[in-house]
């Protein structure tokens, strides 16, 4: 089956203007979530959904980030205001989950974010 | 913050040699994966060892763990130039019965034909 997919796949925006990443996981998996990779900082963990709901926000860096998951399956991370820190690639897995799971996930292409 | 320590950082081997990397990690885990990269974009998962386990085999790759040094192992034997890319662990704390991974720094592996 399909795996996860992300677009865009590259997003060059402009400091101050808003931005909207798309994540679709893979069908029936519940888990999702979402890093950051950037040069200076590596791979960091931002939010992970299970179900619609984010039990687990703490990587958010800023109230500039959020993330929304609709019908259990796309999930859409925003960034407000965009700052030449935010460029990184954000990359989304999901996971078949479910509670008391630590299973392996499943790893979008990244989508390349670059702020002018 | 990272919680793996990952050495080498890189790592140069002709084809048909072994690739040994080494990850350390600070606190206690529900499980430990590696992860493989290529050209900077999506992550490929390669393993996963639970930290009840000591050993675990997928084709060329070795995985070890040793939870009582905080630290695990990836053998690559017989390289491929194919075998080129970034590999990463990640570590995934107790957390509730989810994977908030948290990913070391990574070795850069080029395998030279």
């Amino acid at each position: 089956g399909a795996g996860v997919s992300q677009s865009p796949s590259n997003k060059v925006t402009e400091k101050g203007k808003d931005v909207e990443l798309r994540c679709d996981p893979i069908s029936g998996h519940t888990a999702l979530y979402w890093y950051r990779q950037s040069l200076g900082q590596g791979l960091e963990f931002l939010i992970y959904f299970q179900g619609n709901s984010a039990p687990d926000k703490s990587g958010l860096p800023s109230d500039r980030f959020s993330a929304e998951r609709t019908g259990g399956s796309v999930s859409t991370l925003t960034i407000q205001r965009t700052q030449q820190e935010d460029s990184a690639v954000y990359l989304c897995a999901s996971s078949p989950g479910g509670t008391r799971s630590y299973n392996e996930q499943f790893f979008g292409p990244g989508t390349r974010l670059t702020v002018l | 913050s990272q919680q793996g320590e990952e050495d080498p950082q890189a790592l140069s081997i002709q084809e048909g040699e072994n690739a040994t990397m080494n990850c350390s990690y600070k606190t206690s885990i529900n499980n430990l994966q590696w992860y493989r990269q290529n050209s900077g974009r999506g992550l490929v998962h390669l393993i996963l060892i639970r930290s009840n386990e000591r050993e675990k085999h997928s084709g060329r790759l070795r995985v070890t763990l040793d939870t009582s040094k905080k630290s695990s192992s990836l053998l690559i034997t017989a390289s491929r130039a194919a075998d080129t890319a970034s590999y990463f662990c990640a570590t995934a704390p107790f957390s509730g019965g989810y994977n908030k991974l948290i990913f070391g720094a990574g070795t850069r592996l080029a395998v030279h034909p």
